[in-house]
């Protein structure tokens, strides 16, 4: 089983440019997430989505957007990049329902905004 | 909101001596906290979580501590191996069932020497 699947694998951007990391789980999982992971600062949580159609801010939210109109895609866009966004971002998925459970993450996506 | 702290930022142990790395919280609400391993290049994966109605949980040569009082919970490696060398993230969430909105600790990376 795939799990995961996140492209592209790595991306070098310009400033003010615009870019979707796309995401896609075959877990049939119902929420999504998008982490940022910077030296220092470990994970850090930018959007979530509960289920299909219900998206939610997380910790570092500013400059992204998501959208979520399937179980399975959770593309990341980012508008109009900045350097500061030069990170490695991971999509993860999770079950819901009862109580918190464990999280599944892709590989990442290593984007580089100059 | 939540806020987890974890230590030390790096770890060096020789292969078969135990490694062990602490994380405070702050949020008394919290009672969910998993960790996570990070090898190179990859995502990270869920190793072990407790809940907060249980003080230790082992699974084979890991085993986690929660002291809820105090607010902090620890990883513990026994007879450690070239393979634990990784990054590990500790994490906290209050669990509510809907999207986990887990809070990570800035990570600690394990160096396992021969």
């Amino acid at each position: 089983t795939a799990g995961i699947t996140q492209a592209p694998t790595s991306q070098i951007l310009a400033a003010g440019r615009s870019m979707t990391l796309r995401c896609t789980q075959d877990m049939r999982h119902n929420a999504m997430y998008w982490y940022r992971q910077d030296l220092g600062l470990g994970l850090r949580l930018i959007h979530y989505s509960n289920t299909a159609g219900t998206t939610g801010k997380g910790e570092v939210p500013d400059g992204y957007s998501v959208s979520r109109a399937n179980t399975d895609d959770f593309p990341l866009t980012l508008a109009s990049a900045v350097p500061s966004q030069t990170s490695v971002y991971f999509c993860a998925s999770s079950r819901t329902g009862g109580r918190t459970g464990e999280l599944f993450f892709g590989e990442g996506s290593r984007l580089t905004v100059l | 909101g939540e806020n987890v702290e974890q230590h030390p930022s790096t770890l060096s142990v020789q292969e078969g001596d135990s490694a062990v790395i602490k994380c405070t919280y702050s949020d008394s609400a919290s009672n969910y906290f998993p960790w996570y391993k990070q090898e190179l290049g990859k995502g990270p994966q869920l190793i072990i979580d407790i809940r907060s109605n249980v003080g230790e949980k082992k699974d084979q040569r890991i085993a986690v501590t929660l002291n809820k009082t105090a607010k902090h919970f620890s990883l513990h490696i026994t007879e450690t191996q070239p393979e634990d060398s990784a990054v590990y993230f500790c994490a906290g969430d209050r669990g509510t069932g809907t999207a986990s909105k887990l809070t990570f600790g800035t990570g600690t990376r394990l160096q396992v020497t021969l």
